[in-house]
């Protein structure tokens, strides 16, 4: 069975670093994309950024260019993502999603900027 | 960024009636490689998306033949043959053609 769990959500004030990691299983991990996406009741849905099988092309919405980092270890089949300066408009629940013959995403974990 | 309108954003349906969606794009989704990334996505009430439709008309493993996705260039259309239960929740269509991926702002199916 295809799982994602993300994890490291939380709170943290204005400026503040979060590390969020997404442990994946039940597939073939170091074959696949991987995006994280976030929701907020006000925007929906946003995708944030992903990364190439093999960690070597990562691609960024503008709003988060030069604050999140996007990273992968394949030999532990966990998806990471660095969040520094955040802001209050980071806060939203952030979901990893792994995309190729099919789409399976985590449960999400909420981050709150305040 | 390409923008993905989609209507209506509120949808109330009869059970057994069917129900369709529209995504409309600011620009034509047809990649350089010639394929057109616009997928459908469901979020039910409490969880997370799951993927319907991806490529406009190809449907996901396990989901109902109910659903359907056709559509090119900018209009797109998910389609819901007959309405069930288990369908209420927010639709969402995406786009991966072009950077950033982008999604529309939802479409929330209710039963009448």
């Amino acid at each position: 069975e295809v799982q994602l769990v993300e994890s490291g959500g939380g709170l943290v004030q204005p400026g503040g670093s979060l590390r969020l990691s997404c442990a994946a299983s039940g597939f073939t991990f170091s074959s696949y994309w991987m995006h994280w996406v976030r929701q907020t009741p006000g925007k929906g849905l946003e995708w944030v950024a992903n990364i190439k099988p093999d960690g070597t092309q990562k691609t960024y919405v503008d709003s988060v260019k030069g604050r999140f980092t996007i990273s992968r270890d394949n030999a532990e089949n966990s998806l990471y993502l660095q969040m520094n300066s955040l802001r209050a408009e980071d806060t939203a629940v952030y979901y990893c999603l792994a995309w190729g013959s099919s789409a399976n995403w985590g449960q999400g974990t909420l981050v709150t900027v305040s | 960024d390409v923008v993905l309108t989609q209507s209506p954003l509120s949808l109330p349906v009869t059970l057994g009636q069917p129900a369709s969606v529209s995504c409309r794009s600011s620009q034509s989704l047809v990649h350089s490689d010639g394929s057109t990334y616009l997928h459908w996505f469901q979020q039910r009430p409490g969880q997370s998306p799951r993927r319907l439709i991806y490529k406009v008309s190809n449907r996901d493993s396990g989901v109902p033949d109910r659903f359907s996705g056709s559509g090119s260039g900018t209009d797109f259309t998910l389609k819901i043959s007959r309405v069930e239960a288990e369908d209420i929740g927010v639709y969402y269509c995406m786009q991966h053609s072009h950077w950033p991926h982008t999604f529309g702002q939802g479409t929330k199916l209710e039963i009448k």
